[in-house]
């Protein structure tokens, strides 16, 4: 099993709708969450880091699940320029940092 | 705004030769990171170096080596360039504590034919 999961996608969606991304993870005591976006043959960008009590930025809203081990990413009212991949990196330590293979949006017209 | 600069960004190198990737940040990170990226495969750490002149291995680092001799300057090596080093390879820092976020510089894509 991976150390850290997401689905491949990809998920493909019109202008206006709203998706949500799940991250798993299998170390029980990773400290920290991060989502990162990545443009086609660009570097990852950070785009949030998810905090416990859960956080919002504009459209964007991350949660943290530490029972069932998962992160989540929603996106309202996607825009054309939300098409990106988008990875979840959970971290145990500062050296220990865990990437999943991400998670690839198209949005549609 | 943190700046992390890889020295070149497209690469095409022979089997057998050195090669030398570089990268340099500018907002005196203690960690640095060398990171290759494949389709399919996602970010694998190569080498990450907490401090200067400290080294330790990452997840796949045969066919590698590093140095940092200055703070904020981490170089990779391939000591002998394989067809299988061909990929994308993107360095990061951030600082000590593991709640600092990645910064990644803009990667660099080496062909190595």
């Amino acid at each position: 099993r991976k150390e850290v999961e997401q689905d491949p996608g990809p998920f493909n969606v019109p202008e206006g709708a709203t998706v949500a991304f799940n991250c798993t993870y299998s170390n029980s005591a990773s400290q920290s969450f991060f989502w990162y976006r990545q443009d086609c043959r660009k570097e990852p960008k950070l785009l949030m880091s998810v905090y416990s009590s859960g956080n919002e930025d504009g459209r964007f809203t991350a949660q943290l699940n530490r029972a069932s081990q998962y992160i989540s990413l929603l996106i309202r009212d996607s825009k054309l320029s939300d098409s990106a991949t988008y990875l979840c990196v959970v971290t145990a330590g500062s050296h220990d940092m865990r990437f999943g293979a991400g998670t690839r949006l198209t949005v549609k017209p | 705004d943190v700046k992390v600069t890889q020295s070149s960004r497209y690469l095409v190198k022979r089997t057998g030769e050195k090669v030398f990737l570089e990268c340099v940040q500018d907002m005196d990170h203690e960690n640095m990171f060398w990171y290759r990226q494949d389709p399919g495969l996602g970010l694998r750490l190569i080498y990450f170096s907490y401090d200067v002149k400290m080294k330790e291995k990452g997840d796949i680092p045969e066919g590698y080596s590093v140095s940092r001799e200055k703070k904020e300057r981490f170089s990779l090596i391939l000591e002998s360039a394989s067809t299988n080093q061909t990929s994308m390879y993107l360095c990061a820092s951030s600082f000590r504590g593991s709640n600092s976020p990645l910064h990644f510089g803009n990667g660099t894509r080496l062909t190595v034919t």
